[in-house]
Formats: C-alpha cells, structure tokens, sequence
C-alpha cells in the first residue's frame, strides 16, 4: 500500500547491537501499530500509538521500545538485539473506516 | 494465553470446491472481527470483516460467519481459486478504549490445488 513503508526492507545483525526499525504513513492517521510474525504464533502486538508521543505496550514489549515524534513515523527500536527477536516485523495504520493496512514488513535476522 | 486461535495450521482443497477456515475467540469484549490473507514476502491485506451485531457478511466469493454463542467464527471461499493460496489470518477487536488494537490468531495456510 502507498500510504504505508516500513524501512529497512531487510536487516540482519549481531546479537547484542542496537536496532531501529522504521515506519512511515502518509496519510496522517492516528493509531498506529508494531507487529511481530513467527511461526505457530501469527501476528503479535509489540507496541503501539495513540498520537504523537502517546505509546503504550503490547502483549510482547519486553527488549522493544518505540517513539512517534510525529505523525507520520512511528521507530521500533530493540535495545539489544538477541537471537529470538529474529522475526518478521509489520507496521500497521488504523484507518477509521477504512480498516487497517499493513506495511510490506521487515525481515530482521540477528546472528 | 491466546484469546484468539485456529487450530488447523493448514488446508488444502481442489480448485472449484468450498474452502472453510475457523477461528475461535475466548474474550467476550471482541466486537469486530476480520479476516487477512498474506502471500509471502508480503504484508497482510484485508479480505473481510463482521461486526459483532451481525452473523454473517459476504463478499463476491467470501462469506464471514459469526455464531457468538459458541465464540466462533470461519471464512467461506466460493469457489476457491488456486490464486487464494496463502495464509489466512483471523483477528479480533475489543471494543471501547482499545485504542483499536488487533488480536491475531495464528494462521491457517491455505493451498488451492488445480
């Protein structure tokens, strides 16, 4: 979808590094989500925002943390990589009625 | 504690036959549920949704199901094409203050043999 891009497409790295995940709307929407894909467990909430610099946690935080210091980007960042954060990571705006849309994703790998 | 689950991890079915996936839910306060099919590689897209106010939606090939009593829901695809191979994911909403926060079930991988 055109109004939602998530950057880095791709990223591997090193257990114990920094890692920041991006997540960018267009279209000036209020609500906006971090999400996590694994195998046996579907989509899982990580994070999610309510409005510039209004977050809160979701059923999987521990080692994520996120900030909105605008609309339109909202940075999933893991403090410190480990290994069982290797996952796929999807982005997601509320639209209203218009439903939700969902960013391409992110394939993040720590070695 | 997974409020929201389906218990078939995969479905195959022939080109031109019904395919029903199934999701069941534990939290009384969903209001809204939808569906999502993902292609590898790719994001999930909204396929279809019901309210809690209804028991059943349609769209062209895809009919939604909702039995609240029983806390459980499931997709119809007619016919089902070998294009609708994917992964179909249920989720649900709580209503109120949810700030519109999704709950997912697993998934179910569908494969459409020709």
């Amino acid at each position: 979808d055109a109004g939602i891009t998530q950057s880095p497409r791709h990223k591997v790295t090193e257990t114990g590094t920094p890692v920041t995940l991006r997540c960018h709307q267009t279209e000036n929407h209020r609500y906006m989500y971090w999400y996590r894909q694994d195998p046996g467990h579907g989509l899982r909430l990580i994070h999610y925002s309510y409005g510039v610099k209004d977050t809160d946690k979701g059923e999987v935080s521990d080692g994520y943390s996120v900030s909105r210091s605008k609309t339109e980007d909202f940075l999933l960042t893991l403090e410190s990589a480990t290994s069982s954060q290797t996952s796929v990571y999807f982005c997601a705006i509320n639209k209203g009625k218009d439903g939700y849309t969902f960013g391409s994703g992110t394939r993040l790998t720590v070695v | 504690d997974q409020q929201v689950k389906q218990n078939s991890p995969s479905l195959s079915v022939q080109e031109g036959r019904i395919s029903i996936l199934n999701c069941d839910y534990t939290n009384s306060m969903f209001d809204y549920f939808l569906w999502y099919k993902k292609y590898p590689a790719e994001g999930p897209t909204f396929l279809i949704s019901i309210s809690s106010i209804k028991d059943k939606n349609e769209d062209g090939r895809f009919t939604v199901f909702l039995n609240k009593s029983a806390k459980h829901l499931s997709l119809h695809i007619v016919p089902s094409q070998p294009g609708d191979s994917a992964v179909y994911f249920c989720a649900a909403r709580a209503g109120g203050t949810s700030y519109g926060k999704l709950t997912f079930g697993q998934g179910t991988i569908l494969t459409v043999h020709p």
